[in-house]
């Protein structure tokens, strides 16, 4: 079955350590996102990537690293420079053609807890 | 900025028909997306507008209106699994190949009870 994989689904990390979250797709699909969900606000893009090895920043950037190595990876680092990282991250992926871009299909998401 | 409003939370009995109005103010317009995200799960696509006027599939509906900045979704003969998050979500980009950028809104609660 074709889809996209996020693991770990729970991670828990010490102030000042630097995690990478992983996202696999096996859709074909170009484009890839990684999006941040906090209770109470809407999805906010990190970083997206149209093509391997070229990726732009998203609205909230700072403090996060990507790599687009492959078509079907593309992995997310938490840096210890993201002042507040406990969230729930989603990454996503979708083709690049009109309407269909805009139609995200999303991993199960990655929890952070910063402890 | 990007601004994009939804109600934070809908109750309605099952059965019934729930309207989730979505206004935005975006600085481009090349569609309105609407999601379903159960707790603690991926969202998931519903529906997709770009034209003014009402896109329907099976019990799902979905409404446009670019001149008013204005959408809605509405859910028919509803059932306790419609319980979940609906995200409003537009696509503010003005070139095609960056169409999946989205902005989206918080979330509207929809809570079935029997």
């Amino acid at each position: 079955d074709g889809g996209i994989t996020q693991s770990p689904k729970y991670l828990f990390r010490k102030e000042g350590q630097n995690v990478t979250l992983s996202c696999e797709q096996n859709l074909n699909h170009d484009a890839m996102y990684w999006y941040r969900q906090d209770p109470g606000q809407g999805l906010r893009l990190i970083y997206y990537s149209q093509i391997v090895n070229d990726f732009q920043k998203g609205d909230i950037a700072e403090g996060y690293s990507v790599s687009r190595e492959k078509k079907e990876s593309f992995p997310l680092t938490v840096t210890s420079a993201q002042k507040n990282p406990t969230a729930f991250y989603l990454c996503a992926s979708s083709i690049i053609s009109g309407r269909a871009s805009g139609e995200l299909f999303f991993g199960e998401g990655s929890r952070l807890t910063v402890l | 900025g990007q601004n994009i409003d939804q109600p934070t939370e809908m109750t309605a009995t099952e059965g019934a028909i729930v309207q989730i109005n979505c206004t935005y103010q975006t600085s481009g317009f090349n569609g309105l997306f609407w999601y379903q995200q159960h707790a603690g799960e991926a969202p998931t696509f519903l529906s997709y507008n770009v034209l003014d006027g009402l896109e329907e599939k099976g019990r799902f509906s979905s409404f446009l209106s670019r001149s008013k900045g204005y959408s809605y979704l509405l859910l028919k003969e509803l059932q306790m699994k419609d319980s979940a998050s609906y995200l409003c979500a537009v696509s503010d980009q003005m070139t095609t190949d960056s169409w999946g950028k989205l902005q989206f809104g918080a979330g509207t609660q929809v809570v079935v009870t029997p």
